[in-house]
């Protein structure tokens, strides 16, 4: 199918360890990126080609990908990890490329 | 250090064509890279529109391909949206972004994103 699926909502205890799962058929064949977005404000790319940090980017954010699935990881979450958290790939089909956002997963931080 | 700024209408009228420029500046949109734009409706995802070359390569989210251009200006280092016959489904925050992507790799990320524009579709 042609599109990402994240769990909506997801929490974690401060200091603690928590994973965001993406599911979707073009995991299969293209690297996932990961984008981090607070409150307001743009998206903020945080992983990419499924395992990559961008220059800046914390190194408690981790990224994985397995089959169907692509995953970010925070270990030792902060306060200020609270955010919504979305995940990308590409897809190609008979029409052309285009890029697939999965729905979003809102992290709360306890 | 690559910068991206969106300018165009706040409010649009149903039916009208929503027109979005976004100025790039740090980094010469001929010097590779794709650019596009997406959009985020209230309390909603992201969305993906559309994403261009400055060859004029295009690819288009297909749901939205029937209204959606977009256009490169390489002399003002600027791309271009339009979209016609909006409705109030379109209002949302628009964003551009630099695109990572190149036909026949698995990679796919956007790097620098613009803060956003937000479009009200309303009469």
């Amino acid at each position: 199918s042609s599109e990402l699926t994240q769990d909506p909502a997801v929490s974690v205890a401060l200091g603690q360890t928590v994973r965001i799962t993406c599911q979707g058929d073009s995991l299969r064949s293209y690297y996932a990126s990961w984008y981090q977005q607070k409150s307001g404000q743009a998206p903020v790319l945080v992983i990419y080609d499924k395992d990559k940090r961008p220059s800046g980017i914390p190194d408690r954010f981790s990224g994985s990908s397995s089959g169907n699935t692509a995953s970010v990881t925070i270990t030792g979450a902060q306060a200020e990890d609270e955010a919504d958290y979305y995940c990308e790939s590409r897809s190609r089909d008979s029409s052309g490329n285009h890029v697939l956002f999965g729905g979003g997963t809102k992290l709360t931080v306890l | 250090q690559v910068q991206l700024q969106e300018t165009g209408p706040g409010l649009v009228k149903p039916s009208e064509t929503l027109s979005l420029t976004c100025s790039v500046s740090g980094y010469s949109i001929t010097s590779g890279y794709f650019w596009a734009w997406i959009r985020q409706s209230p309390g909603k995802g992201l969305e993906w529109i559309a994403s261009i070359y400055h060859n004029d390569d295009t690819h288009y989210n297909p749901s939205l391909k029937s209204r959606v251009t977009i256009s490169v200006d390489t002399s003002n280092n600027q791309f271009s949206l339009k979209l016609n016959s909006v409705t109030a489904a379109d209002s949302a925050v628009y964003y551009c972004a630099r695109y990572d992507f190149w036909s026949g790799a698995e990679r796919s990320f956007f790097d620098y994103w613009g803060q956003g524009t937000l479009v009200t579709v309303s009469s």
